[in-house]
This record gives C-alpha cells, structure tokens and sequence, in this order.
C-alpha cells in the first residue's frame, strides 16, 4: 500500500545528544517530502522541505534531512538537542506527479528530552 | 502577516448542537485546507480547496460535516449534528503557489 511511515513512535533522548527520526515512503515516485513539527498544544510548524536537487536540506532550528532514493527514505537529524526540542514530528510527502495537492502525514514520533 | 488565523481555539458544545469552525488563510494562498488530529486516526484530511472551489472532499467522515469557502479570505467547517466522537483537534492550512502549506493555531473541539 502506497504510505509514508515513521518507525518510531516514541525517542528518548539526552540533552545535547544527537537525534535521528526515521520516515520511509513506499510510492510509485518520488514525493516531495516534508518535516513538520508540533509542540503541545500547537500547531504545525515546517521545519524543513525538499522537492529536488541537494539531497542535504537544511532547516530551521538546526535540523537537516537528507534524501536517500535508493532507501525512499527521508530522514531528519540534530546534531545536538536542546530541550525546547521535545515535540512530535512528522514527515509528510505530497504526490504531485498525480496532481494530488493535499499533505499526507506520517503517524508522527513523540521526542522527549531528558536533562 | 498574521499567518493562518483559527476560530475559536477552543470549543466546548453539547451533543447534537451545531458547531462552526472558521478559518482565515494568509492573503494570497490559493489552496485552502481543513484537517483533524486524533490520538487514533492521527492527521487526516477531511477537504481542500482551490481558488475557492473544493477540490477533494473524500476525507468528510459523513453528511453531518460541510465546509464552504465564499470568498479567498474565509472558510467554515460546520458540524451538525455533533457527536462525541467528532471531539478532536481540527487545523486548518493554506498554501501559495509553492509548497509553503502553513497551518493555523488549530480548533480543539471537545462534544460531551
């Protein structure tokens, strides 16, 4: 079936380590990929999008994805995690290539930071 | 620029009542959006539109929902009758000709 997933449904993580958050896409092409955060009680906050070129994309707050084809991976990276960093993410992918507009999102991965 | 604008942040209402959700998309996007957030379902599309006119409406749960968008400055998305089960978070998001999709505050609905 045709979906974008995020393994992980919850990270742990120490402030000031490195973050990784997973998203795979299972299409017929190449979607155009999006990160998106949500603090509690927020809204969606774009982080980072990539359509093509580079495969290294960097964001706001010091994230950065990289696009990997041969995987149809997209995942996000922090190098060091502050604790404003606690969130849920979502990657989410829009299929252009059959003029559908609309985002569609993954489940999401919950981060905490612990001190 | 304001951003998307969501009214009200939150909504409280009895079962079987009418609800309004209102939406004011940032001047110039031509692509208008409505979502819901569950804990279950997660972020779902319930309809979006272009230049006003909807364009997929598959996400609708069912003839109780109806959205509308009279002009580029203003959508509504109307439950009627409400349920408990349409307790949720429900964002609206709009986007220019590129895909800058930014999303408003959101709507928390609780139905008791």
């Amino acid at each position: 079936a045709q979906s974008v997933t995020q393994p992980d449904i919850h990270i742990t993580v120490s402030e000031g380590a490195s973050l990784e958050l997973r998203c795979n896409y299972s299409y017929g092409a190449t979607p155009y990929l999006f990160w998106y955060v949500q603090s509690p009680g927020q809204g969606l906050q774009l982080l980072l999008k990539y359509f093509s070129g580079d495969t290294l994309v960097q964001g706001i707050k010091g994230f950065e994805a990289e696009f990997k084809r041969s995987q149809s991976s997209f995942n996000l990276r922090k190098p060091s995690v502050h604790w404003s960093d606690a969130a849920e993410y979502f990657c989410a992918v829009v299929l252009l290539w059959v003029n559908d507009y609309k985002l569609s999102f993954g489940a999401g991965t919950t981060v905490t930071v612990r001190a | 620029d304001a951003g998307v604008i969501q009214s009200p942040r939150h909504e409280v209402t009895e079962m079987g009542q009418e609800v309004t959700l209102r939406c004011k998309p940032i001047s110039g996007h031509d692509y208008l959006f409505w979502y819901r957030q569950t804990m279950m379902r997660g972020l779902e599309l319930l309809i979006y539109f272009n230049n006003n006119v909807p364009i997929d409406d598959s996400g609708m749960p069912e003839d109780r929902f109806s959205a509308k968008m009279p002009n580029a400055s203003f959508s509504t998305l109307k439950i009627q009758p409400s349920e408990p089960r349409d307790s949720a978070v429900y964002f609206c998001a709009s986007r220019p000709g590129e895909y800058g999709y930014t999303f408003g505050s959101g709507t928390r609905l609780t139905v008791v």
